[in-house]
């Protein structure tokens, strides 16, 4: 089945504890992308990649790192997590940015508490 | 303000009726999308509509784009419980690199 899967679904961790939140594609997509999403705030991306080793930063990239080191997988990295990270993270890939022809398909959602 | 916005932000119907979105937006677009998610879940994508095409159609879904306007609709015909859902429009901005930038959504209520 095409999906992008993400790991942990769930996850409550302590003030400077480094985590990283896993994200893996079957479809072959080259693009990827973290959102969080807060009440109020809406859906917010934090950094993509259009493809291996290509990364960069969207809008609130702050207190996060990402790599692309191989086509299917994108983690997300918080290095000393803070409580404002506490959010709803979702990852989404794309077959390409070509010309805008396709939409994203997202993973299930990394709910984080950061305490 | 964002650059996608929707309206109503909370729609309540009853199944049966129809129920229209809309989007409003700010800059140039490579295209509009729609998704759907349901509560604290993954969004999933309902159709794609690109910065040349005026309408399409998917099953009972109905999306028009007026890029003179700026704006966009979401149609959902003959609704039913199970499309009760937050629908989220999200604009592909022209020479951004793919971003997509989000609405804060419609929550749209299906009452049997």
């Amino acid at each position: 089945e095409a999906q992008v899967t993400q790991n942990p679904r769930y996850l409550i961790t302590v003030t400077g504890k480094k985590l990283t939140v896993t994200c893996s594609q079957n479809m072959n997509h080259e693009y990827m992308s973290w959102y969080r999403q807060d009440p109020g705030l809406g859906l917010r991306q934090i950094y993509y990649s259009m493809n291996v080793e290509v990364t960069d930063k969207g809008d609130v990239p702050e207190g996060y790192k990402v790599s692309r080191k191989e086509k299917r997988n994108f983690p997300l990295i918080l290095e000393s997590p803070s409580p404002n990270q506490t959010s709803l993270y979702f990852c989404a890939s794309s077959l390409s940015i070509d010309q805008g022809r396709y939409g994203y398909t997202f993973g299930s959602g990394t709910r984080l508490t950061v305490v | 303000s964002q650059q996608g916005e929707e309206d109503p932000q909370a729609l309540s119907i009853q199944e049966g009726e129809n129920a229209t979105m809309n989007c409003s937006y700010k800059t140039s677009i490579n295209n509009l999308q729609w998704y759907r998610q349901n509560s604290g879940r993954g969004l999933v994508h309902l159709i794609l509509i690109r910065s040349n095409e005026r309408e399409k159609h998917s099953g009972r879904l109905r999306v028009t784009l007026d890029t003179s306007k700026k704006s966009s609709s979401l149609l959902i015909t003959a609704s039913r419980a199970a499309d009760t859902a937050s629908y989220f429009c999200a604009t592909d901005l022209y020479n951004q690199g793919g971003k997509l930038i989000f609405g804060q959504g419609t929550e749209l209520s299906v009452k049997p």
